[in-house]
């Protein structure tokens, strides 16, 4: 069963204080793995989408990379309205797995 | 913006009465999906569908129907809704890529708010 872990639960940040989120994941044979951002009230927006060991992509403030265990997300100098959820899913067969997410706030 | 839509957006509705729930998209994709979300669980596939009249079952579909009449709608249906069933519904579609070929990644809707009391 493909499983996917996500920490820390929640994360606080000052403006321009960099981190990373974490997603862990257990799945026999990686098709992709993916990065979503979601607001409150809102559907899950898509940022990434990694397909093997190795592989980075980044967007504004926002760098994903993966290795064959977990993925990284990782905010440089966040702003306020990067203040969100940040999803994790993974794909082995036709169907998604999500983590349940990191809710992330930065401040002022 | 993946041209997706869902109606309605909130409902509240009684234990024992049919709800059904519409996905539209504006692209013609042939892959759809319907997830729910939840607090401690994230989201898990309900049902999809890979072309009109063609669906398959999620993780939990039980208490579930899905219709595709037509390449734009995808309906979900609670025949009677239970309290277990209050949750916020989410649709997806995979775009296709050249020749009819599904790519990977799901863009979502807005989401439907659903309250069964």
């Amino acid at each position: 069963e493909d499983q996917v872990t996500q920490s820390p639960e929640a994360l606080r940040l000052q403006e321009g204080e960099s981190s990373s989120l974490n997603c862990s994941y257990t799945v026999s044979g990686l098709r992709g793995l993916f990065w979503y951002r979601q607001d409150p009230g809102k559907g899950p927006e898509f940022l990434f989408t990694l397909y093997s060991a190795g592989e980075e992509k980044e967007k504004e403030r926002l760098k994903a990379t993966l290795t064959k265990k977990e993925s990284f997300l990782h905010i440089t100098a966040p702003k306020p309205e990067d203040s969100a959820t940040y999803l994790c899913a993974v794909q082995a067969s036709s169907r998604l797995t999500f983590g349940e997410g990191t809710q992330l706030t930065v401040n002022p | 913006d993946a041209g997706i839509t869902q109606s309605p957006r909130h409902k509240v509705t009684e234990t024992g009465t049919p709800v059904t729930l519409r996905c539209h998209q504006t692209e013609n994709h042939r892959y759809m999906y319907w997830y729910r979300q939840d607090p401690g669980h994230g989201l898990r596939l309900i049902h999809y569908s890979y072309g009109v009249k063609d669906t398959d079952k999620g993780e939990v579909s039980d208490g579930y129907s899905v219709s595709r009449s037509k390449t734009e709608d995808f309906l979900l249906t609670l025949e009677s809704a239970t309290s277990s069933q209050t949750s916020v519904y989410f649709c997806a579609i995979s775009r296709d890529a050249s020749y009819g070929i599904r790519t990977d990644t799901q863009y979502f809707g807005p989401g439907t708010r659903l309250t069964v009391l």
